[in-house]
This record gives C-alpha cells, structure tokens and sequence, in this order.
C-alpha cells in the first residue's frame, strides 16, 4: 500500500468554526508533512512531524494547529480562519531518517478548504 | 530568500521533446526530485538525481544537472497527451522539500 488518504476532499467553513482535516498512511513511515498550496503556486511546507514528534513548523499562525496521534495519523485542527487560508492543503509522508539520505516524499490528494 | 526558478509555461507538440528547466537555490541539497501535479490531484514523483551524478535515465525521462550553475533539467521524450501537467522541481535539504515555481506544460495536437 503505498497511499496516503485525506478526508474531506473538499471542507467549506465559515471564520468561527472549528475543523480538522486528516491524514493517514499505512507504509510504516516516521516522518508526515502538512503542506499549503495556493492556486498556481506551488507547495509550502508548514508542518513536519518525525517520530510522532513536531520538528518543523514553518512560522504558521496558531489558528492552524497540528496533531499526530500515532505514526500513522496526521490531523490539522482548523479553527478562526481567515478567507485568505483558503488552499489546497496536501499531506505527505516519507521513510524519515538521517540527513542527506533518499526521502522521497508520497502525497495524499489534498482537501480543497475554502474560507467563508 | 530566494527562490526555485522555472519558467512558468512550456507548449509543446505531441511526438515531440519537452525540456523543463530549474535553477535551485542550495548547492548543499542531496536530492533533487521532479514532481507532476495533474489538475485537482495531489504530487506524483517522477523522478530524482543524487547530487553526485551528472544524468539520469528512466524511461522517457532524462534528468540532466549542473551542479556548477545548480541547474537542473527535465527531458520528456515523445510528449503525449497525458504528459499536460504542472510540473514542480524539488530541492531536498534535511526533512524539507523545496519546491520549484512550477512549469505548465501544454501538448499541442
């Protein structure tokens, strides 16, 4: 199995809710990402997570808030969004591993958040 | 900082070579990756060159890099229909990929 699955595909939210977004991989890798991807832009990483713990984070407001219950799973807790959030948001996994090695990077389809 | 480099649209004709280019930024980066983007889709990966290697082979794809100027290229033999995607140059430095602006290659008929 060598996907990674993100639900919903598509999310419409208003500024005051709440969502999260989710993200899982069955390939027994270590390291998941959360990426932004603007309309004719192209990925920016804001999240990486290695060993079920946060390593990265790429200066993203606290109204996007990551969560890796186990190394399977990636969420992205969504809440007091602006319009301007509104993206493709993708997930991707790698073997993770030391500096320098071969990491390539598998990609969920992405969910479509638009911002209300 | 600065930025991966592309050149932003590529037409070719069907039958013939697309050649996508990329200028990176980090001439530390161990791998660089080509991804495609199909619209809608998540990123499919290509292909990727070691830093220590000159060209790859794979199929239609022919990844060319000059470590000297960080350039790097993309060589698409016998263009189809299928092969009309954005198409993303990576540069990998620890755990983060850095992505390249993009190119959109049309096949024309």
């Amino acid at each position: 199995d060598t996907e990674v699955t993100q639900t919903p595909k598509h999310l419409v939210m208003g500024m005051t809710n709440k969502k999260s977004l989710k993200c899982e991989q069955h390939m027994g890798h270590r390291a998941m990402y959360w990426y932004k991807q603007k309309a004719k832009k192209p990925p920016e990483l804001m999240f990486v997570y290695s060993y079920e713990k946060l390593s990265i984070n790429e200066s993203v407001p606290s109204r996007f808030s990551p969560e890796c219950p186990n190394s399977s799973l990636l969420n992205l807790h969504l809440h007091a969004l602006q319009p301007e959030d509104s993206a493709l948001y993708l997930c991707a996994s790698s073997q993770g591993g030391s500096s320098g090695s071969y990491n390539e990077q598998f990609f969920g389809p992405g969910t479509r958040l638009t911002v209300l | 900082g600065e930025d991966v480099e592309q050149s932003l649209f590529l037409s070719v004709r069907e039958g013939d070579s697309s050649v996508i280019n990329c200028t990176y930024t980090d001439s530390s980066s161990t791998y660089l990756y080509w991804y495609k983007q199909e619209p809608g889709a998540g990123l499919q990966l290509l292909t990727y060159i070691f830093s220590n290697m000159d060209m790859k082979q794979d199929q239609r794809l022919t990844v060319l890099l000059n470590k000297k100027d960080k350039h790097l290229s993309l060589r698409i033999a016998d263009t189809q229909t299928g092969d009309s995607a954005i198409y993303f140059c990576a540069e990998s430095i620890y755990e983060k990929l850095t992505f390249g602006t993009g190119t959109r290659l049309t096949i024309i008929p």
